[in-house]
């Protein structure tokens, strides 16, 4: 079965620069989150979109944006990287339209950034 | 307030022993549900087991069931017949609001990493 699909898998950046993730979610999902996780830390919650719209925002830098476009992809820009932006950045996807597992939410394998 | 509790911060099990993972919680939301993912040291975030505030029985996949106890607000993770590809981290995870129309975010606990032993 297709999973969420997240490129690219490991960025280095310097500090100041840029840094764009991909997310491509469940065929037939329609909301789609983005994580950041520290080292050592749980999973934070930085964003969500349900059917392209941004639905809920959670700990997300004034630095980053995102949004999900026509084909249900997103990304997240990142700007002005922080040492501190290290950490690992996953996207996931559910379904609203599904009843069985509570629409659970799947991950994707993560975007590693480094920040130098 | 910690919405997700998981007090165990490590934990070790031989193999093919049964090992639960503690994980309590705390909502005022009369429809939420539980997750539980696995992490391994690769980084990916898989999901285990899910369990519905209104579902009467606990919930079972393969060798992962929750021991959900709602009036103590707790969803026990119990693995049975532990393998050496069971070490990963385990994170209790909760989603606040119904199962269906809903789009909200997922409230992680702060893990328990497991290591099995021979």
């Amino acid at each position: 079965a297709a999973g969420v699909i997240q490129s690219p898998r490991h960025l280095i950046k310097e500090k100041r620069e840029t840094a764009t993730l991909k997310c491509y979610p469940i065929p037939r999902h329609d909301t789609v989150y983005w994580y950041q996780q520290g080292p050592g830390q749980d999973p934070q919650f930085l964003i969500s979109f349900y059917e392209k719209m941004q639905s809920d925002k959670g700990s997300i830098p004034d630095r980053f944006s995102a949004q999900q476009f026509s084909d249900y992809h997103s990304e997240l820009n990142m700007s002005s990287l922080e040492l501190g932006d290290s950490a690992l950045y996953f996207c996931a996807s559910s379904s609203t339209r599904t009843g069985s597992s509570g629409n659970t939410i799947y991950f994707g394998e993560g975007s590693w950034l480094t920040v130098v | 307030a910690q919405k997700i509790t998981q007090t165990q911060p490590g934990m070790f099990v031989q193999e093919k022993e049964a090992v639960t993972l503690d994980c309590t919680y705390d909502t005022s939301d009369p429809s939420y549900g539980l997750f539980w993912y696995k992490q391994p040291s690769s980084g990916e975030m898989i999901f285990l087991i899910y369990q519905g505030s209104y579902d009467q029985q606990n919930a079972t996949e393969g060798r992962y069931s929750l021991n959900f106890q709602k009036a103590r607000k707790s969803a026990n993770l119990v693995i049975s017949a532990s393998q050496l590809g069971d070490s990963a981290m385990y994170f209790c995870a909760m989603r606040e609001g119904p199962n269906t129309g809903t789009a909200s975010k997922l409230t992680f606990g702060t893990g328990t990493r497991l290591q099995v032993t021979l």
